[in-house]
């Protein structure tokens, strides 16, 4: 069972930012939060990841609560391209345990025109 | 810069058929390499890893197999299909914080 909650479904209007949100409510304190998408019938993109601390990159910002147990994903100014299904995923940080990756559902973002 | 590559994009296989994709990787040297499979309407779900030549860990038991015959060669079979093979095959890399996914293999069993 995935160790995050995320809705099934959001819009956005094109230009607007998109405010993606992940509970993972029982967040051990050595496990990092990660972002990723996947546009339709493509491989998995990696977007940021944190630990405590907001994050920003060039493709988005990441907000992650005092207490942890959940953290928002920030697309500033989103474009038709970032239609995706976007997942929320906390593991132990270390290239070993990428094979703990636990993947949901994720968050199917429908950017509008 | 590293690339992955998958191949073939697409296959259509009837079923007790062998079966064999392969991934590469270039650009990077001794990678962790992972296998995943998503199925219509699922999230993705760890097959095999690897962490060198002729390293295979297997995640479920399965119908398939793998082998890494080469450092940045990963290879996924099996000797009959099921329907149940149907299904998106993505190959991936590791490093310590991010995993690079190739472009996918879209298996349908018939």
């Amino acid at each position: 069972d995935a160790k995050t909650t995320q809705p099934p479904s959001m819009d956005c209007a094109e230009g607007r930012a998109a405010n993606l949100p992940c509970n993972h409510s029982t967040i051990s304190g050595n496990e990092y939060v990660y972002w990723y998408r996947q546009i339709h019938s493509q491989g998995p993109q990696y977007i940021i990841h944190g630990l405590k601390n907001n994050e920003t990159n060039e493709m988005a910002s990441l907000i992650i609560t005092e207490d942890r147990k959940s953290s928002t994903l920030i697309l500033p100014h989103a474009t038709l391209r970032d239609t995706a299904v976007y997942y929320c995923i906390v593991r132990v940080g270390g290239a070993g345990n990428n094979r703990k990756l636990i993947w949901g559902l994720g968050t199917s973002l429908a950017v509008n025109p | 810069s590293q690339t992955i590559h998958q191949w073939p994009a697409t296959l259509v296989q009837p079923v007790g058929s062998p079966l064999s994709l392969e991934c590469t990787v270039e650009g990077t040297s001794n990678p962790n390499l992972y296998w995943y499979r998503q199925a219509a309407g699922r999230g993705l779900q760890l097959l095999f890893y690897s962490v060198g030549i002729g390293q295979i860990s297997s995640e479920v038991p399965q119908n398939l197999s793998a082998s890494r015959p080469q450092d940045r060669q990963f290879i996924l079979s099996s000797k009959k299909l099921l329907l149940s093979d149907s299904g998106f095959y993505l190959c991936a890399w590791g490093q310590y914080n991010e995993q690079f996914f190739g472009p996918g293999t879209r298996l349908t069993v018939l």
